[in-house]
């Protein structure tokens, strides 16, 4: 199976503008969640999604955005960006566990690296 | 909020010593994973710690989940320079998804050949 892909790997924005993130996950995964990972703050969790709903948000400002599509692909948007915003966004797909005491395993692609001047 | 705090957040070997990374938790976890991340790279899955005291090995890595199931460790036997990256921990985050995991801070391994 082809693993996590996620478009595009490298991306240099300015303050104020926005930019939209893509991720296809790996074929018959239909979790799919996006982190933000920096050198100060480590891997973070931004959101969840599951056939096509947000699961779950973690704690960042509502300029950070997402939406799944009915083929499991992902995208997440950033407005108004910011020079912190600079990071490694990660996007994961989960296999069902079927362990009711485990976690479904993320399997991560490669990211994209956004650099905001 | 669920936090986990994994310790230390650098270590330095020269090739063929042992290395440890310790994971803790203020609350019992229904379970833990283990991810590694190349320099440059992503976290990939390594193996994930279910039942209380709990020990798996994979070659020379060794996984333990505490009895209290509060803490782990991932412990590698005569390190290589293949050993190289970053060793996170990742808990379910209580009251969320699924998909919604707490990672630690990582330890960042280095080996010196």
């Amino acid at each position: 199976k082809a693993g996590v892909t996620q478009t595009p790997r490298y991306l240099i924005k300015t303050r104020g503008q926005q930019v939209t993130l893509s991720c296809s996950p790996i074929s018959g995964h239909r979790s799919v969640s996006w982190y933000q990972q920096t050198p100060g703050q480590g891997l973070q969790f931004l959101f969840e999604y599951f056939s096509e709903t947000q699961r779950n948000k973690g704690n960042f400002p509502g300029r950070f955005s997402g939406r799944q599509f009915s083929n499991s692909r992902s995208e997440m948007n950033v407005s108004t960006l910011e020079l912190g915003d600079s990071a490694l966004y990660l996007c994961a797909s989960s296999s069902l566990n079927r362990d009711r005491e485990a976690t479904d395993t993320q399997y991560f692609g490669p990211g994209t690296r956004l650099t905001v001047l | 909020g669920q936090q986990v705090m994994q310790i230390p957040q650098y270590q330095h070997v020269q090739e063929g010593e042992d290395f440890t990374t310790y994971c803790n938790s203020s609350t019992t976890l229904s379970n833990i994973q283990w991810y590694k991340q190349r320099p440059g790279g992503h976290p990939v899955f390594l193996i994930q710690l279910v039942k209380s005291g709990e020990v798996k090995k994979q070659k020379r890595l060794t996984f333990q989940f505490g009895e209290a199931k509060k803490n782990s460790s991932l412990h590698i036997t005569a390190t290589q320079t293949t050993d190289v990256g970053t060793y996170f921990c990742a808990v379910p985050n209580y009251g969320g998804s699924q998909g919604n995991l707490i990672f630690g801070k990582g330890t960042k391994l280095s080996v010196k050949p």
